[in-house]
């Protein structure tokens, strides 16, 4: 199985800042890299797929880059909506994986 | 847009066996390719399984294999998830969810299932 890590597990930043997390693979998996947004008790949402393809509806602060076996999602300018916990998953085999998460906290 | 509408929340008591449902509509049940995700309260994500569209068959999840069966039911669009001998571990919130146009990647979700295991 692919194992995803991620970092920061937690972070904390105001409204306006640029922030950063990363995705690791435990191997290659190309481009085949998504994100998605959970906030508290709903369904996770798609912000970025193949590692950079912005979903459509998804505000364009939020961008993905990277590819093999490092990834990184930004968002350019935090929004208080943007509180969330954010996963990364590889879909280059199965099984599908998610990484552990990054809780986005506002202060 | 895909829509996806699942059963009401479950109680059930260790051993036992639970059935979720997914209600397909926007599209056809042969239209798209069902996944299942859940997570333990607290927890992160974690896929079970779902329809491979190359292979045309459901692929477990290895640690689920044996104790999850996929079913889907084309005249009424719906998609199942079937959980058997159930221990407290699988107390979590069970999602469905559909590819986009690649296999993998989820844009539609319902709205989750809650399936409690109590004795």
């Amino acid at each position: 199985d692919i194992q995803m890590t991620q970092s920061p597990s937690s972070l904390s930043a105001s409204v306006g800042d640029r922030v950063t997390m990363t995705c690791r693979a435990s191997q290659s998996i190309s481009s085949y890299l998504n994100w998605y947004q959970q906030k508290p008790g709903k369904a996770p949402k798609l912000l970025i797929f193949a590692a950079s393809s912005l979903q459509s509806g998804v505000p364009s602060r939020f961008s993905g880059s990277g590819s093999g076996t490092d990834f990184t999602l930004t968002i350019s300018s935090l929004q208080p909506e943007d509180s969330a916990t954010y996963y990364c998953q590889q879909c280059y085999s199965i099984p599908f994986t998610f990484g552990p998460g990054t809780k986005v906290d506002i202060k | 847009q895909v829509l996806l509408v699942q059963s009401g929340a479950e109680v059930k008591k260790p051993g036992a066996s639970v059935k979720v449902s997914c209600k397909v509509s926007g599209y056809t049940l042969t239209e798209v390719s069902v996944h299942w995700v859940r997570q333990a309260p607290g927890k992160g994500l974690e896929w079970m399984g779902g329809l491979n569209p190359e292979e045309g068959k459901t692929t477990y999840a290895p640690k689920f294999q044996g104790r999850v069966t996929m079913t889907e039911d084309t005249s009424t669009d719906t998609a199942y998830i079937e959980l058997s001998s159930l221990r407290s571990e699988d107390t979590a919130v069970y999602y469905c969810t559909t590819d986009t146009s690649v296999s993998g990647t989820w844009a539609s979700w319902g709205q989750g299932t809650l399936v409690t295991v109590s004795s």
